[in-house]
């Protein structure tokens, strides 16, 4: 299975704060990369796919870059709507799908 | 707009089969370009790939559950199903039905999301 780590696990910031998640894989995936956000007690929704290809609705703020086995998430300039946790993973044909362990990000 | 439900029991005993009912709507379920998948997450844990169908009923399952897993699609209801047997409270989860959108050149990801449903192993 291909392994996937994020850092920081938690991070808490201010509104209008630069935030940057990392995510990295345990062999090289291209840039099959995708980022979700959970909001609390909601489903995750798909952010970033393929590792800086912004969903359609998602505000530009947010941006992924990244190839090989690192990547982030870039929040530029983060909101209160923005408190979450945020899941990378990867979409590689090896199969199985998996997903980091998550980032909490919350608002000072 | 697509949308996903699930539907199922929200309690099973262990050593059960757990059943769920992903219903899809606003959108065919027999679009080539799609699988659609199971994914869980533990209460206050990550989320775990369980597996995914075409429409044709070709299967890939997560190999830590493949020997317990079987997800069948039924495109004359716009529905696909799982079941999950010989379940244990760790199985105990939010499971979630999503549409895998699969592509050659920017690999898979999972959208939109079920809301999920809560199903718990307890006796």
């Amino acid at each position: 299975d291909i392994q996937m780590t994020q850092s920081p696990s938690s991070l808490s910031a201010s509104v209008g704060d630069r935030v940057t998640i990392t995510c990295r894989a345990s062999q090289s995936i291209s840039t099959f990369l995708n980022w979700y956000q959970q909001k609390s007690g909601k489903a995750p929704e798909l952010l970033i796919f393929a590792a800086s290809s912004l969903q359609g609705g998602v505000p530009s703020r947010f941006s992924g870059s990244g190839s090989g086995t690192d990547f982030s998430l870039t929040i530029s300039s983060l909101q209160p709507e923005d408190s979450a946790t945020y899941y990378c993973q990867h979409g590689y044909s090896t199969l199985p799908f998996t997903f980091g362990p998550g980032t909490k990000v919350a608002i000072k | 707009q697509l949308q996903l439900q699930e539907s199922g029991p929200g309690l099973v005993k262990p050593s059960e089969t757990l059943s769920l009912t992903c219903t899809v709507s606003g959108g065919s379920i027999s679009s080539s370009s799609y699988y659609w998948g199971w994914i869980r997450q533990p209460p206050g844990k990550g989320l775990e790939w369980i597996g995914r169908i075409y429409y044709s009923g070709s299967t890939n399952y997560s190999p830590s559950l493949k020997s317990r897993v079987t997800i069948s699609v039924d495109t004359s209801k716009n529905q696909f199903s799982l079941k999950l047997s010989s379940v244990t409270a760790a199985d105990t989860a939010v499971y979630y039905c999503a549409r895998v959108v699969a592509t050659i050149k920017e690999g898979d990801w999972f959208d939109p999301w079920g809301q999920g449903t809560l199903v718990t192993v307890s006796s």
